[in-house]
């Protein structure tokens, strides 16, 4: 069981290239999150979806846009690269919200650097 | 606006002795609250939960306590051991989202 898997887990990119990453789930989880890791700043949220077709704004959304075509797969896009994207990204899934179900699995990150 | 802090950077705790990790929090619309552990080179692993309704959540070794006058989280790790040594993210819950603290760095020193 896979659980939750990001690819690429290294990327280096120059200002003004764009890129996508991608996360995957096997746990047909309804929800997805994309967060962004900084030293001092704990695990802010990009975007997140709460189905497949469904995307909404996080705490940091600007620069990055977000796609969930299908259930299992979440999307997150740099259409043009800045120094300032340059952090740690984590993709997480949980179950339909409710009750005891707001633990979130995460992807084990993509290492950015933007140049 | 950080809503959810964590004011120690790092703790450094003999092996066999008891761990605090704190958390604050300045929203009172939180109604779930957990704690994430996270070793290097990995995405954080859920660790432990407490409702806003309960006080207190033990599981094994990991002891949840929530003040909610306060607005206070903190977590107890009793006997620590070097395995314990990770960063632990405090998170809580509002509508569909988790706000999470900066983080704490525990060493457990053998």
């Amino acid at each position: 069981n896979a659980g939750v898997t990001q690819t690429p887990k290294f990327r280096v990119l120059k200002t003004g290239q764009s890129m996508t990453l991608l996360c995957a789930q096997d746990m047909n989880h309804e929800y997805m999150y994309w967060y962004r890791q900084d030293p001092g700043m704990g695990l802010r949220l990009i975007h997140y979806s709460v189905g497949e077709g469904t995307t909404a704004k996080g705490e940091v959304p600007d620069g990055y846009n977000v796609s969930r075509l299908k259930k299992q797969n979440f999307l997150l896009g740099l259409e043009s690269a800045a120094p300032s994207q340059t952090s740690v990204y984590f993709c997480a899934s949980s179950p339909r919200g409710g009750g005891s179900n707001e633990k979130l699995f995460f992807g084990s990150g993509t290492q950015l650097s933007v140049l | 606006d950080q809503q959810v802090k964590q004011n120690s950077p790092s703790l450094s705790v003999q092996e066999g002795r008891i761990s605090i990790l704190n958390c604050d929090y300045t929203n009172s619309m939180f109604d779930y609250f957990l704690w994430y552990k996270k070793y290097p080179a990995e995405g954080p692993t859920f660790l432990i939960s407490i409702s806003s309704i309960k006080d207190k959540n033990e599981d094994g070794r990991f002891t949840v306590f929530l003040n909610k006058s306060a607005k206070h989280l903190s977590l107890h790790i009793v006997p620590s051991q070097p395995g314990d040594s990770a960063v632990y993210f405090c998170a809580a819950r509002y509508g569909n989202k988790l706000v999470f603290g900066a983080g704490t760095i525990l060493r457990v020193k053998s």
